[in-house]
This record gives structure tokens, sequence and C-alpha cells, in this order.
């Protein structure tokens, strides 16, 4: 089993859709969970990150975290050709900066007009 | 604020040669830096974590002769690709956190190719 599970897609979604996200962790005691965007040849972008359970908001994108299911996920609203992407999902065991992440394997996003 | 910066963007090596990769935290002081590589499709895999004043931490199956750190300072890490062949060619990108309320921030990485 893979640490951080993503389908890989592509997700397919119209212009001005919501886009839905998911990404599944096998290690309970994972302490937060970050989502990142990566545009082909460029490195991730961070999006937002997410420590407890329930919903994180910030502009059109929105992380829920369930640690009882191990299942986190990223809400994209109103979707932009913009968006087409790759979503990176990553978590984090420890606390503190010097912990590392371990990164799914991403799902590519497709916004279509 | 928070800003990782990566020299050189991309760099182009003959076989056998030596390549070193700047990674610097402009805004702040990082003990600790991540390196990753990236292959065409595939998702970011950790090589090591390179802590200032100390030996870096190598994940499995990484060569630490082959792939030498350096973090001499709280701002300057680099990675150096000794002896590079072309399966070496890659994306290679540094990390480091900055402390809340930021996440972990990326440089813009080095795309690195062996002929």
């Amino acid at each position: 089993q893979k640490e951080v599970e993503q389908n890989s897609g592509p997700l397919s979604v119209p212009e001005g859709a919501i886009a839905s996200l998911n990404c599944t962790y096998s290690d309970r005691g994972s302490q937060s969970f970050f989502w990142y965007r990566q545009y082909s040849g460029k490195s991730p972008e961070l999006i937002m990150f997410i420590y407890s359970n329930g919903d994180k908001e910030d502009g059109r994108f929105t992380a829920q975290l369930n640690k009882a299911s191990q299942y986190v996920s990223l809400l994209i609203r109103d979707s932009q050709p913009s968006d087409s992407a790759t979503y990176l999902c990553a978590v984090r065991k420890d606390t503190g900066t010097a912990s590392k992440l371990t990164f799914g394997t991403g799902t590519r996003l497709q916004v279509t007009l | 604020g928070a800003v990782v910066s990566q020299h050189p963007s991309w760099v182009i090596c003959k076989s056998g040669t030596s390549v070193k990769i700047e990674c610097r935290s402009l805004d702040f002081q990082a003990t600790t830096m991540f390196w990753y590589r990236q292959f065409p499709k595939q998702s970011l895999m950790l090589m090591a974590t390179s802590n200032e004043g100390s030996k870096a931490t190598y994940e499995q199956g990484v060569e630490k002769d082959k792939f030498l750190i350096n973090h001499a300072s709280l701002t300057l890490s680099t990675l150096t690709v000794t002896s590079a062949h072309p399966e070496d060619s890659s994306f290679y990108i540094c990390s480091a956190h900055p402390g809340f309320p930021y996440g972990y921030t990326f440089g813009s990485g080095t795309r690195l190719t062996v002929v």
C-alpha cells in the first residue's frame, strides 16, 4: 500500500464547475496535509495546508480533512482553464519544519472550455 | 516572504562531469532543506534532507557519494551530482519550511541533462 494515494486522472471538468480532488494516506499518525499545484515543467506551488478535521477555505479552494477515514480532499470552485495542472497531495508525519513530506503521485486536472 | 531561490534553472553537462546546484532561502533561515528529484510524468521523490552544520540524511537507495550535499550556512544548501551519467538527467528541486504560517516552499527547480 502506498503511503499517499491519488487517482492519476486526468480529471476533466468544464469551466465554471467544481473540481474535486481526493487523497488517502496510510499512516494514521500523520499530522498535517498539503496541497500543491504543479504546472508542466515547473516546480510545485503551495495551494493550502490543513491540520484539523473539517474544512478550510481559501478563495476558490477548500481543503477537507477526515482523519478517521484517512482522507483529504481539495475542492476547486468555479474552475478556470488556468487551473489545469497536476495537483499533488503531501502528508507530514511529524511536526516541525525539519519533518519531511511524502507526496502522492498527483492528479492531473483538465478544465475544458 | 518565504522565497527559495534555486540555480541554475537548467544545465547541460557531459557524461562523467560534476554539476553543482544551489538552493538559497532568501528571507528566512533554513536549518533544514530538502532535495527532490522528479522524472517525467512521475511524482517528487525525496532524495535527502540537508541539515545545516551536519551531515545530510539520505533516503534509501540514494547514493551518498554520487549526490553530495553541503549545508554550510542557514541560507544555502548545495547538491553536487558527481560523475553524472545520462540516467541522472532529471528535474531537481529543493524545498524548505519557513515556519508557520507558511508551508513548504519550493525552489524553481533545475533541469539537468547529461549528454
